[in-house]
């Protein structure tokens, strides 16, 4: 079973800051997956990557197979990003299920 | 947009009642998962179906069950709910294709069960 660990486990900026939360798996993946978690539960789907860099918006995601790493950065956070960012992997193994970091609490405050 | 529904956003239950936790969505998707999330542990799967009837397992099924009957629709059972049931519950359901695909979740139910 794959090991999917976060850092920092909570993360509190001042407005504007740039902000990176790292995510370590201990098994070879096909994909991984970033969500975001707003107060009052719903989760959201931000990036789903297997490879090298995604972008959206002030959102940037990468990954490094060989080192089995992944970081998600905001670039000029906002109020509005403070959510619970949660790193998922899915298995080799061609079927559906993921396995879940415990996520990283981020506070941007204004 | 896909959009999964959840019945009930908070929900509070007595010890050994059975309990119906449902969840639909509308955009074909073949497959359906439920998850309870607690602090500290992230999200844990209790059961996953990928069509039709279909069922299997996750990592903590004791103490539910799941019915799919219909593609849209896969209910969650807490067949005598317990006190260590109390938990948030969240339903994600994605597309078929044995590859990744980004799953797509409700707004979940927490449970509390006195």
């Amino acid at each position: 079973k794959n090991e999917v660990e976060q850092s920092p486990q909570n993360l509190t900026a001042q407005e504007g800051e740039f902000i990176t939360i790292n995510c370590s798996y201990s098994v070879g993946i096909s994909a991984l997956h970033w969500l975001q978690q707003h107060p009052g539960g719903g989760i959201v789907s931000l990036f789903m990557l297997s490879s090298g860099k995604k972008k959206h918006g002030r959102l940037i995601a990468t990954i490094n197979i060989q080192e089995k790493h992944s970081s998600l950065h905001i670039t000029a956070s906002h109020p509005r990003d403070s959510a619970v960012y949660i790193c998922a992997v899915d298995g080799n193994f061609g079927n559906e299920k993921l396995t879940f970091g415990t996520g990283t609490r981020l506070t941007i405050i204004p | 947009d896909v959009k999964v529904t959840q019945s009930s956003r908070y929900l509070v239950k007595r010890t050994g009642e059975k309990v119906f936790l449902e969840c639909v969505q509308d955009m074909d998707h073949e497959n359906m998962f439920w998850y309870r999330q607690d602090p500290g542990l992230g999200l844990r799967l209790i059961y996953f179906s990928y069509d039709v009837k279909m069922k299997e397992k996750g990592d903590i099924p004791e103490g539910y069950s799941v019915s799919r009957e219909k593609k849209e629709r896969f209910s969650l059972i807490l067949e005598s709910a317990s006190t260590n049931q109390t938990s948030m519950y969240l339903c994600a359901s994605s597309l078929d294709g044995g590859a990744s695909r980004p799953q797509h979740f409700g707004d979940g139910t927490r449970l509390s069960i006195l």
